[in-house]
């Protein structure tokens, strides 16, 4: 099955400091999601990009839809003690719009004090 | 507050039993989802309703039975399940097609298999 490659696979950085993290796919992928997931809870939306090459900012949140359409970047400015937890990259299963969305294995964000 | 519901919260269950999880939104969302998610992976794609139909069982043993009643509700029910199926089980909906709306997920029902 399709794999996105997420990197990196944790993240140790100091309040204040910007994060950056990354997705990559062999195969084209029309849509690209970024969730975060805290402990005990589900993974929450943070940011949807449908079309190659679009920029979109949620806040302190930025992600991009590379313009190959086979990679995503989410950066984090200024990181606060709440930006802990597992983010993940994902897409649609086939590539092309099946039902279904395929993750990739998660950055673990840890922020020491 | 996510507005994907799932119930119950936490489940023990020994290898006998018979048990159900439930979802429910109000929404609108025509699809819904069953995820599993074990510690510190990404959650893997069980099953996929679309207009209430099954359209997608990704190779899921027949132990995990999966129905949905209407739109608004998606049970899971379990039998004779093993000890490695303990993970956190995830509810998520979207309006229509993954490719334009994203799957807003529920907070799961943690099941341990004992």
């Amino acid at each position: 099955g399709q794999q996105l490659n997420q990197s990196p696979q944790s993240m140790f950085i100091q309040e204040g400091e910007d994060v950056s993290m990354n997705c990559t796919s062999s195969s084209i992928f029309n849509t690209w999601l970024w969730y975060k997931q805290d402990p005990g809870e589900g993974p929450v939306l943070l940011i949807a990009l449908y079309k190659a090459g679009e920029l979109t900012s949620n806040g302190r949140l930025t992600a991009q839809f590379g313009i190959t359409r086979k990679d995503s970047f989410l950066n984090i400015s200024a990181s606060i003690p709440s930006d802990v937890g597992i983010y993940f990259c994902a897409g649609p299963l086939s590539g092309g719009g099946a039902d279904g969305l395929t993750f990739g294995k998660g950055t673990h964000l840890i922020i020491q004090p | 507050d996510t507005e994907v519901t799932q119930t119950p919260k936490h489940l023990v269950m020994g290898m006998t039993n018979k048990k159900s999880l439930k979802c429910e939104q109000h929404m609108g969302h025509r699809a819904m989802y069953w995820y599993k998610q074990k510690a510190k992976k990404p959650p893997e794609l069980m099953f996929v309703y679309s207009y209430e139909k099954l359209s997608i069982n990704e190779s899921v043993p027949s132990r995990f039975s999966p129905e949905c009643p209407n739109s608004s509700l998606l049970n899971l029910h379990l039998h004779a399940l093993q000890p490695e199926d303990s993970a956190l089980y995830l509810c998520a909906s979207s309006q229509d097609r993954v490719l334009n709306s994203p799957l807003h997920f529920g907070n799961g029902t943690r099941l341990t298999v004992t």
